[in-house]
């Protein structure tokens, strides 16, 4: 069965830090991966996902960006954290199918101060 | 027109009560609906998807589709504490592969 890891679960930052953050999915090849912020209350924001190796789609300008190195990693980062960076970042996986429902890992709550 | 609507609530239903929470979606959206559950500090887990127009059925979940109105519906019935959550309707956008995302509605179901 398919199963999707995503670390770290929580993540305390200094406003003007690095960051990266990873998912990978396992026991499926080629699928489509996608990264969300969601705020305290709010809703789910897509930022970015990704049909390929190399292929990135950014959904929202930001000081964020996200590489997929490999067939099933995905990795979120930024140069210079921004308090508005705070969130649950969550990433998710969908087969490379259409009409598929996406899945999502367990989600990283990140704090800036 | 956002993309995919819902109703932020909060929805209160009484135990034992059928729960209605209601979606409706712009053309920019396809066909394929999902009904996912998110519980307080949780990330979202799936449990609908409809693809076709009329009802589908799994367990006390009921998804309803109506392509026509453009209007996605998921009933919970026998609603139990533990069906309390925000409950967050997806649909799949036509040109890309990307689900649009709902609010989300936020159910409490009081005992």
């Amino acid at each position: 069965s398919q199963t999707i890891h995503q670390w770290p679960a929580t993540l305390v930052q200094p406003v003007g830090s690095p960051l990266s953050l990873e998912c990978t999915v396992e026991g499926t090849s080629n699928p489509n991966l996608y990264w969300y912020r969601q705020a305290a209350g709010r809703g789910l924001q897509l930022l970015f996902y990704s049909v390929g190796i190399g292929q990135i789609s950014s959904e929202v300008p930001q000081n964020l960006s996200a590489s997929r190195p490999q067939d099933r990693q995905f990795i979120l980062s930024s140069k210079k954290l921004l308090l508005s960076d705070s969130g649950f970042y969550l990433c998710a996986w969908s087969p490379g199918q259409v009409n598929q429902p996406q899945h999502f890992g367990d989600g990283t709550r990140l704090s800036i101060l | 027109q956002k993309e995919v609507e819902q109703n932020s609530g909060p929805l209160s239903v009484p135990e034992g009560a059928i729960a209605s929470l209601n979606c409706t979606y712009s053309d920019r959206v396809s066909q394929s609906f999902f009904w996912y559950r998110q519980y307080s500090g949780k990330s979202p887990e799936l449990i609908m998807s409809i693809y076709s127009n009329g009802d589908k059925e799994d367990g006390r979940f009921t998804a309803q589709l109506n392509k026509a109105s453009q209007y996605v519906s998921l009933l919970i019935r026998d609603s139990q504490p533990s069906d309390s959550a925000t409950y967050l309707c997806a649909g799949l956008y036509s040109s890309a592969s990307k689900i649009i995302f709902g609010s989300g509605t936020r159910l409490s179901i009081r005992p």
